[in-house]
């Protein structure tokens, strides 16, 4: 079992551009959750999918999508990036959704660097 | 809205000795309480969660918590650390029918110095 992995590990970018992010669930797992954790700061969820759809939210802009594919996969957008954009960002996967008890299975995130 | 404290945001402490990694949160309704383990570079791993029943939790590399619902607390201890515990400590909480949306706390990096 490969676990959740995500891609690209590392990535830099520069104000105004746009980036996608991409992370494949933990097998057995439907739900893909994304986190954004800035340094020295713990993660900050962004949103979560289920069955294709964005299921929650957390305070992000608009600038912050995302998708999930049939497979359970799931991409992240960010448009317009900011300096403030900077940060690691983590996929959790789990199975399910409506109950807060399942665990999350995190991926070892992709660092975003904003120039 | 519920939110996440870990008032020590550093905790040096020597080889073999015991250690304490504080966790309060706030919350409106029912939660259930979790700590996550960060090692350098990586992703955050499970150490251990309470969801019911006994308040006390344990993982298997002899950390240990306990759920205080009158101090709102979810404080983690291990009487005897290793240089292998040097990590990032993260304490999080989701609320009970509510999806998965865990908030986490500031983090408390644990240095074991030999």
């Amino acid at each position: 079992d490969a676990g959740v992995t995500q891609s690209p590990t590392h990535l830099i970018k520069t104000r105004g551009q746009q980036v996608t992010l991409r992370c494949s669930p933990k097998s057995g797992h439907d739900t893909v959750s994304w986190y954004q954790q800035a340094l020295g700061q713990g993660p900050q969820f962004i949103f979560q999918y289920y069955e294709e759809e964005e299921r929650q939210r957390g305070n992000f802009p608009d600038r912050f999508s995302g998708h999930q594919f049939p497979n359970y996969s799931s991409e992240l957008n960010v448009n317009a990036l900011l300096l403030g954009d900077s940060a690691l960002y983590l996929c959790a996967s789990s199975w399910g959704t409506g109950q807060g008890s399942n665990e999350q299975f995190f991926g070892p995130g992709t660092r975003l660097t904003v120039l | 809205a519920q939110s996440v404290t870990q008032l020590d945001s550093q905790v040096p402490v020597f080889e073999e000795a015991p250690v304490e990694l504080r966790c309060n949160y706030s919350s409106s309704v029912s939660v259930y309480l979790f700590w996550y383990v960060q090692y350098p570079n990586q992703g955050l791993q499970l150490l251990l969660k309470y969801l019911s029943g006994s308040t006390l939790v344990e993982s298997i590399n002899g950390f240990e918590a306990e759920f205080n619902k009158s101090q709102t607390s979810f404080h983690l201890r291990k009487p005897s650390v290793h240089i292998s515990d040097t990590a990032e400590y993260f304490c999080a909480v989701s609320e009970r029918n509510y999806g998965q949306n865990f908030v986490f706390g500031p983090g408390t990096r644990l240095s074991v110095l030999p």
